[in-house]
């Protein structure tokens, strides 16, 4: 079945440790987006790519690199600069429209020690 | 004014009632409108689109309205399994492509 997969679904980062977070889809979709979502909070847009080796920052970009090197994959690298990275982080894909909303992966849940 | 706004509630209701969460949009020209539903640490799931006639899919009923740029959802015969943070979400701009704007969700328990 085709679907969206993002690993680890645990991560822990030690203080000025960048992580990499995972997501891949078998969709076929063209559009790929990271969201975080913090408790009691809403879904905050990080980065998206319409195309690969194409994305453009969300709202809250700052502290956080992304890359597109194939349609299929867009990994999430949270850096030592951003401050407050604790958060719940989702990836989701959509087709060239959005007529039919996103398709979530099941997130991955970062914690600073 | 948020780009999309919901009541956070918690709205708490027995089984068997019937439940309306509301919500407004800034964005005239937006396009697609989708009620997501989100389980307590878990993804968002899509539980319907919203049209401009109207939808309905089983106990759940949406509505939008373009002119006061609205949208409702409507639980009939509220289920202990409905209880659930309900997202209201929009796209941003005219285009659709892009991205989507996400409510802040509307939380609600079902009691027995």
């Amino acid at each position: 079945d085709g679907g969206i997969t993002q690993s680890p679904k645990y991560l822990f980062r030690k203080e000025g440790q960048n992580v990499t977070l995972s997501c891949e889809q078998n969709l076929n979709h063209d559009a790929m987006y990271w969201y975080r979502q913090d408790p009691g909070q809403g879904l905050r847009l990080i980065y998206y790519s319409q195309i690969v080796n194409d994305f453009q920052k969300g709202d809250i970009a700052e502290g956080y690199s992304v890359s597109r090197e194939k349609k299929e994959s867009f990994p999430l690298t949270v850096t030592s600069a951003q401050k407050n990275p604790t958060a719940f982080y989702l990836c989701a894909s959509a087709r060239g429209t959005l007529n039919y909303g996103y398709t979530f992966g099941s997130g991955t849940r970062l914690t600073v020690v | 004014r948020k780009e999309v706004e919901q009541d956070p509630g918690p709205f708490n209701v027995p089984e068997g009632a019937t439940v309306a969460f509301n919500c407004t949009y800034s964005n005239s020209a937006s396009q697609s409108f989708f009620w997501y539903r989100q389980d307590c640490r878990k993804e968002p799931k899509l539980l319907m689109s919203v049209y401009s006639s109207g939808n309905e899919d089983g106990r759940f009923t949406a509505q939008l309205n373009r002119a006061s740029q609205y949208i409702s959802l409507l639980i009939r015969d509220s289920k202990l399994s409905d209880s659930a943070t309900y997202l209201c979400v929009v796209n941003k701009g005219s285009s659709n492509t892009g991205k989507l704007i996400f409510g802040q969700g509307t939380t609600l328990q079902v009691k027995p």
